[in-house]
């Protein structure tokens, strides 16, 4: 089955405590991304990759990291977080960044930062 | 720049009803693509429609029809005779492609809406 995954769905964690969000795509996408979702901002990008080892920020990468060495995976690292990173975070694959091919979407996981 | 409004916060209506949600957009770029997601109560973000901006023609899915207005910088969707199942919160999007625009998906603030029994 064609999929997004993400792991963890869900994770409480502390201040200051480096965690990593993975992300994975089963269809060869080349294009892969991340967003934040805030209730009343909407989605917001948070980094992206038009392919392996070619990363780009987004409209608020502040306090994340993103890494690309292989086409299948593109993990999302907090190195420390803070309570304002708290928030529903999306990963996202589409076969190319340069045309207007639509967006898969993975479930969500659930962060918050106590 | 690249900005989508979606200027309806919320919308409540009843089952059978028919609705129509609005989405305007602002782009200086000549060739861009307009989405709609759908993301239900579970949380997942689910595809609805791509139009380009060189095809102004309407499309109809079923009880869902999509209005692309260049003149108006508009992308409306409209659920004909709602159901229970249509509530969700409704994403409109724009990504441009050229102009500098690094590829990105904008995303509007959505429009939750709730179809009532």
């Amino acid at each position: 089955e064609a999929q997004v995954t993400q792991n963890p769905r869900y994770l409480i964690t502390v201040t200051g405590k480096k965690l990593t969000v993975t992300c994975s795509q089963n269809m060869n996408h080349e294009y892969m991304s991340w967003y934040r979702q805030d209730p009343g901002l909407g989605l917001r990008q948070i980094y992206y990759s038009m392919n392996v080892e070619v990363t780009d920020k987004g409209d608020v990468p502040e306090g994340y990291k993103v890494s690309r060495k292989e086409k299948r995976n593109f993990p999302l690292i907090l190195e420390s977080p803070s309570p304002n990173q708290t928030s529903l975070y999306f990963c996202a694959s589409s076969l190319s960044g340069t045309v207007g091919y639509e967006q898969y979407f993975g479930p969500g996981t659930r962060l918050t930062v106590t | 720049a690249q900005k989508v409004t979606q200027a309806q916060t919320e919308i409540s209506v009843v089952e059978k009803e028919d609705v129509t949600l609005d989405c305007v957009y602002e782009t200086r770029d000549t060739t861009y693509y307009l989405f709609w997601y759908k993301q239900p109560p579970s949380g997942e973000l689910v595809f609805l429609i791509r139009r380009n901006s060189f095809d102004e023609q309407n499309e109809i899915s079923g009880r869902y029809s999509w209005n692309f207005q260049k003149s108006t910088s508009s992308f409306n969707f409209t659920i004909t005779a709602s159901q229970v199942v249509d509530s969700a919160v409704y994403f409109c999007a724009l990504k441009a492609l050229s102009g500098g625009s690094n590829y990105k998906l904008t995303f509007g603030k959505g429009t939750l809406l709730t179809v009532n029994p």
